[in-house]
């Protein structure tokens, strides 16, 4: 069956230092890849997708992410995070029988220090 | 104003009891969907309707029924309530079309005693 692996469930960094968090997904098909954050207290919103084209992606508030086909990987990066980007950060694959299904990882929380 | 609305966003029953959440949006998408998240799993879904006459059961659907009244309305019903359907849910909406994103309410928080 498809999976989602988000390999940490929390990753503490320090204010203006870089991040990654990794996202690891089984699929034997094309890929449909996707990262969605959710602040405290609020819904989730989409970060970035990757559908097709280039292999790194590019979406709001800086973040980016980068496919990688032979190590079946969809890692989210940041130069540098603020304490705004204090959230948790899901990572999402569309089901391979299906056009509108998603099937989601367990989800990181970005924890920012000071 | 919120595109999609979730009430209550809060609520304490207790077991046996039936509950309705209520979501509503002003984006003009056709598709709606039921999620409940919990603690280190991510997101399941519940119910997912493609318009007013086409209504689907997802991964996890027992326990739970759904109406779609309008395009813009879905709820979600717990006949009767247990402990494990304490969660948090959330509704989503998406237009038309095979990979565009999913739009999600703020979420209710459930809490069955």
């Amino acid at each position: 069956a498809q999976s989602v692996t988000q390999l940490d469930s929390q990753v503490p960094v320090f204010e203006e230092a870089p991040v990654e968090l990794r996202c690891n997904y089984s699929s034997s098909v094309s890929v449909y890849l996707f990262w969605y954050v959710q602040y405290p207290n609020q819904g989730l919103q989409l970060l970035l997708k990757y559908l097709s084209g280039s292999t790194l992606v590019k979406g709001i508030n800086g973040f980016e992410a980068e496919f990688n086909k032979s190590q079946t990987s969809f890692h989210l990066r940041k130069p540098s995070v603020h304490i705004s980007d204090t959230a948790e950060y899901f990572c999402a694959v569309r089901k391979e029988d299906s056009n509108y299904q998603l099937i989601w990882g367990a989800g990181t929380k970005l924890i920012i220090k000071p | 104003d919120a595109d999609v609305t979730q009430t209550p966003r809060n609520r304490i029953t207790k077991t046996g009891k039936r509950i309705m959440l209520e979501c509503s949006q002003t984006k003009g998408h056709d598709r709606m969907y039921w999620y409940r998240q919990d603690p280190g799993l991510g997101l399941r879904l519940i119910y997912y309707s493609f318009d007013v006459k086409d209504i689907n059961k997802g991964e996890i659907s027992d326990g739970y029924s759904v109406s779609r009244q309008a395009q813009a309305k879905f709820s979600l019903s717990l006949e009767s309530a247990i402990p494990n359907q304490t969660a948090l849910y959330f509704c989503a909406t998406s237009p038309t079309g095979a990979y565009n994103e999913q739009f999600f309410g703020p979420g209710t928080r459930l809490t069955v005693l």
